[in-house]
């Protein structure tokens, strides 16, 4: 299996411009989790899927966050718009059941 | 309100000698808990975990320690190596979160030849 695959790995962008994050879980799992980290907050969960079903959104910052799962192969975090405050590396995680969970490589935002 | 907390943000130890990283938590309802290690531009890897029923898990030269009644889990690693340098994750579930995790802020060990 690939593992976890995020991208794009890197990503710059101007104040304002929005921002789409993918992922691709391992297959089979049927979790899948969004955190942030940053240097202040180390690594902060943001959203959690179960199912392709938003389970807790209560880490994602505001309203200019949101994600979504179409299907068990596939989520998006969105960033509309983006500001510098937003810079972080972002990750996505999935898991079976309660079992351990496995991260991408992460995606490097800088919004300058 | 950081329910998990490691406060440490730094280590550094010698190649050869015992490294002990250190984790705090605040929940009661944690019956789960893991250290996940990362290297840079990587994502975190699962390490070793144990379950609230124990007081030891041991894995090679990995061992995770919990004391419930002071709430805190060590992890230990001997002998340390330098390719163990990393920042390393103390992470927890709770018995009524589904598949949450809840981490701390991170420790970097930083192994010297």
């Amino acid at each position: 299996d690939a593992g976890v695959i995020q991208s794009p790995r890197h990503e710059v962008t101007e104040m304002g411009q929005e921002v789409t994050l993918r992922c691709k879980p391992i297959s089979g799992h049927n979790s899948l989790f969004w955190y942030r980290q940053t240097m202040m907050r180390g690594l902060e969960l943001l959203i959690y899927f179960n199912n392709n079903v938003p389970i807790d959104d209560s880490g994602m910052p505001e309203d200019r966050f949101s994600a979504k799962m179409p299907n068990a192969s596939f989520s998006t975090l969105k960033i509309q718009p983006s500001e510098p405050r937003d810079s972080a590396v972002y990750f996505c995680a999935s898991t079976e059941f309660r079992d351990t969970q496995y991260f991408g490589p992460g995606t490097r935002l800088t919004v300058l | 309100d950081q329910q998990v907390k490691q406060n440490s943000p730094s280590l550094s130890v010698q190649e050869g000698r015992i490294s002990i990283l250190n984790c705090d938590y605040t929940n009661s309802m944690f019956d789960y808990f893991l250290w996940y290690k990362k290297y840079p531009a990587e994502g975190p890897t699962f390490l070793i975990s144990i379950s609230s029923i124990k007081d030891k898990n041991e894995d090679g030269r990995f061992t995770v320690f919990l004391n419930k009644s002071a709430k805190h889990l060590s992890l230990h690693i001997v002998p340390s190596q330098p390719g163990d340098s990393a920042v390393y994750f103390c992470a927890a579930r709770a018995n009524n979160a589904g598949n949450m995790l809840t981490f701390g802020g991170g420790t970097r060990l930083m192994v010297k030849p």
